[in-house]
C-alpha cells in the first residue's frame, strides 16, 4: 500500500466543522482512500472511502483533490464524540483478504 | 446488530499458561483475521482466513495459532504465552473478495506476566 502522511494532532471546537488532511503524493491509479477512525478504548471503525470522486455519508464527506495526491476527511459539525484517532488508508480496490495497514493518524481532539 | 464481538474484553495471565481469545461475527464474513495494536507500532495482523478451513500468517504470527471451524468464529491461541505478547488484540472480518470494509471487534486486552 501507498504511503500516507497526516498531521499528529487536531483541536476543534465542538459542533464547529473539522477538516482532516492526509497527503499521498505516490497513491496510484487503482487505489481507494479509506479513512478509518479509533475512539478510545474501542477497535477501529470504518468512516468512508472515495476514488476520484467527492463522496458522502451519514458520518462524514470525503473531499478527493483533482490530482488525488492529497484528501480531506469533513466533520461538518464535530461532537465530543468524535474525538479519536483518524487514519488515512490507499487500498486496492476489493483487497479485503490484505491487512490494512495503519500509520499514526491524526488524533482529533474535540473541545467544549 | 451487525456486530464482531470479542472475548473476554480483559485478560491477565502468567507465563506458559495457555489461553483463547474467542471471536464470532454474525454477517456471515467470509474473511477474518486478527491484529494486535502496541504503542508506536500501528495495528499489526497476526492470522487471517479467507473462508473456513482457510487460514494465512500475517506479519506476526510467531507465538500465535488460529482455526476456523466454523464461518463466524476465528479463536485466537497462544499455547505458551510470553510477556511479548502483552498487547491490544482486535478481531476484524470483511465479506472479501467482493467488498473491502472492514469490523472490528472492540478489542481483548492481554498482559502476560
Amino acid at each position: 500500500d501507498a504511503k500516507t502522511t497526516q498531521p499528529n494532532s487536531m483541536e476543534s471546537n465542538e459542533e464547529e466543522p473539522v477538516h482532516l488532511p492526509c497527503n499521498h503524493s505516490t497513491i496510484s491509479g487503482t487505489d481507494y482512500i479509506h479513512w478509518y477512525r479509533q475512539l478510545p478504548s474501542q477497535g477501529p471503525e470504518y468512516v468512508i472511502h472515495g476514488l476520484t470522486s467527492n463522496v458522502n455519508n451519514r458520518m462524514a464527506s470525503l473531499a478527493i483533490a483533482e490530482d488525488r495526491k492529497s484528501s480531506t476527511l469533513i466533520l461538518h459539525r464535530a461532537t465530543l464524540r468524535d474525538a479519536a484517532v483518524y487514519y488515512c488508508i490507499l487500498r486496492l480496490r476489493n483487497s479485503g483478504n490484505t491487512p490494512l495497514v495503519f500509520g499514526k493518524g491524526t488524533r482529533l481532539s474535540v473541545i467544549a | 446488530e451487525a456486530q464482531v464481538t470479542q472475548n473476554p474484553r480483559y485478560l491477565i495471565t502468567v507465563t506458559g499458561k495457555k489461553l483463547t481469545v474467542t471471536c464470532s461475527q454474525n454477517m456471515n464474513h467470509e474473511y477474518m483475521s486478527w491484529y494486535r495494536q502496541d504503542p508506536g507500532l500501528g495495528l499489526r495482523q497476526i492470522y487471517y482466513s479467507m473462508n473456513v478451513e482457510v487460514t494465512d500468517k500475517g506479519d506476526v504470527p510467531e507465538g500465535y495459532k488460529v482455526s476456523r471451524k466454523e464461518k463466524r468464529n476465528f479463536p485466537l491461541i497462544l499455547e505458551s504465552p510470553s510477556p511479548n505478547q502483552t498487547s491490544l488484540y482486535f478481531c476484524a472480518s470483511s465479506p472479501g473478495l467482493v467488498g473491502d470494509t472492514q469490523y472490528f471487534g472492540p478489542g481483548t486486552r492481554l498482559t502476560v506476566l
